[in-house]
């Protein structure tokens, strides 16, 4: 069965330093894997997806993530953050033996001091 | 402009009424989806459409209940038998097929219950 784990709920950085969002999945298949980005009070908007054509996916706004199926991790990353990227971020698989149902992890809570 | 559209923004509802809420989406999507989204746990899968006139119970379906009677509208009723409605709530739509499994998501309605 497929599930997601975020390994940190809240993460703080300074304006214009490099962002680290860690997630590690589990799964039975060769997984679909997202980020997505949620500001307050709004839905959930599209980062990035990977689909095993490439390890490195580049997504919006500056963000990129790494497939690393032998540590089972899809780690986002940003390398100079903006105060617009304050934001909740969720990391999430594929279910696709259930129709490609998605399942979210928990969700991290980025801060960005200025 | 497509897109998916809810509403309203903000509900409030007494305790042991039931309330409807609306998604709409005009991408063309034969899929539809409402998750229920509480602080630190991530998004829930409530109930899913792949298409018009069928639909299924996701992972918390108890107390909510679903109608798809055409392609565009998946409206949501909270039922007096919810124990807990108090959430916001997200409505999602995708294509149906092998590696359509991206969801695009609504601006979510954010219920209280008096």
């Amino acid at each position: 069965a497929q599930s997601v784990t975020q390994l940190d709920s809240h993460v703080s950085v300074s304006e214009g330093t490099p962002v680290l969002l860690r997630c590690n999945y589990s799964s039975s298949y060769s997984p679909s894997l997202f980020w997505y980005v949620q500001h307050p009070n709004k839905g959930l908007q599209l980062l990035l997806k990977y689909t095993s054509a490439a390890t490195l996916v580049k997504g919006i706004n500056g963000f990129e993530a790494e497939f690393k199926k032998s540590e089972t991790s899809f780690h986002l990353t940003k390398p100079s953050a903006h105060m617009s990227d304050a934001a909740e971020y969720f990391c999430v698989v594929s279910r696709r033996e259930y129709g490609n149902k998605l399942v979210f992890g928990a969700g991290t809570i980025l801060r960005v001091k200025s | 402009d497509g897109g998916i559209t809810q509403s309203p923004k903000y509900l409030f509802r007494k305790e042991g009424q039931n309330v409807t809420l609306s998604c709409e989406q005009n991408l063309n999507h034969d899929a539809m989806y409402w998750y229920r989204q509480d602080p630190g746990q991530g998004l829930r899968l409530i109930y899913y459409s792949q298409i018009v006139n069928d639909f299924q119970k996701g992972d918390i379906a108890e107390g909510y209940s679903v109608s798809r009677e055409k392609k565009e509208s998946f409206p949501l009723t909270v039922t007096s038998a919810q124990k807990n409605p108090t959430a916001f709530y997200l409505c999602a739509s995708s294509e149906v097929g092998v590696g359509t499994d991206t969801q695009y998501f609504g601006p979510g309605t954010r219920l209280t219950v008096l």
